[in-house]
């Protein structure tokens, strides 16, 4: 079935680390994607997002990188701090059909001090 | 400005009882968003309006669930005769028109049924 899914379920990284974060998708008519963060007992905060006619996109600390050809997304954030501790979830937004979102499972991300 | 907001925060509730949770969008936001989110999972779709009416309710998992908008504004989705697996996170979002533009979400509903 179509879905969105994630290679690691955690991640621990140390303090002022580059950590990575992938994703990988199964549709190949999403044309929209969005990486969003969420701390313990909050609602999803979004990131970043990328849309398929790019490859690559930057933000503050964070770039998220699509590679079409495998159907692969990642987040990197770069020089990560205790508040980067969080779960990140990809979703996808497709061309057609219903106007929602299909969420990944989410990684839990560890900052270690 | 004020972001999306939903009540209650929490909602403890027995078996067979109904529930209503409210959300309040972004003002101006057209589009609005109700997702489920059980314990260490990610976020199941449920029901999407444009306005007040709902295009997409292909989400909602039984006949026990409703939901519905005012005023373009405020939604209310409702549990009927509530079951102990409808215990999860509900989160409400909006975006400015379309899933095709940011969606911002509120903190969410966590409903336990006993």
């Amino acid at each position: 079935g179509e879905s969105v899914g994630l290679h690691l379920p955690t991640l621990s990284v140390q303090e002022g680390d580059n950590s990575i974060i992938n994703c990988a998708y199964s549709n190949s008519a999403s044309d929209y994607f969005i990486w969003y963060k969420q701390e313990s007992g909050k609602g999803p905060q979004f990131i970043i997002d990328i849309r398929s006619n790019m490859d690559k996109r930057q933000g503050q600390r964070v770039t998220v990188l699509l590679n079409k050809t495998v159907k692969h997304l990642s987040l990197q954030i770069a020089a990560t701090q205790p508040g980067d501790s969080a779960v990140y979830f990809c979703a996808e937004n497709r061309i057609q059909g219903a106007q929602k979102l299909v969420f990944g499972q989410g990684t839990r991300l560890t900052i270690n001090p | 400005g004020a972001g999306v907001s939903q009540s209650p925060s929490n909602k403890v509730t027995e078996k067979g009882k109904d529930v209503e949770l409210r959300c309040d969008p972004i003002s101006g936001h057209t589009a609005l968003y109700w997702y489920r989110q059980s314990l260490g999972q990610g976020l199941e779709f449920l029901i999407y309006f444009q306005g007040n009416s709902a295009p997409d309710k292909s989400g909602l998992p039984s006949d026990r669930f409703s939901a519905e908008r005012t005023g373009g504004s405020v939604s209310t989705l409702t549990i009927q005769r509530t079951q102990q697996e409808d215990s999860a996170v509900y989160l409400c979002a909006s975006s400015r028109r379309t899933s095709r533009e940011t969606q911002y979400f509120g903190p969410g509903t966590r409903l336990l049924v006993l």
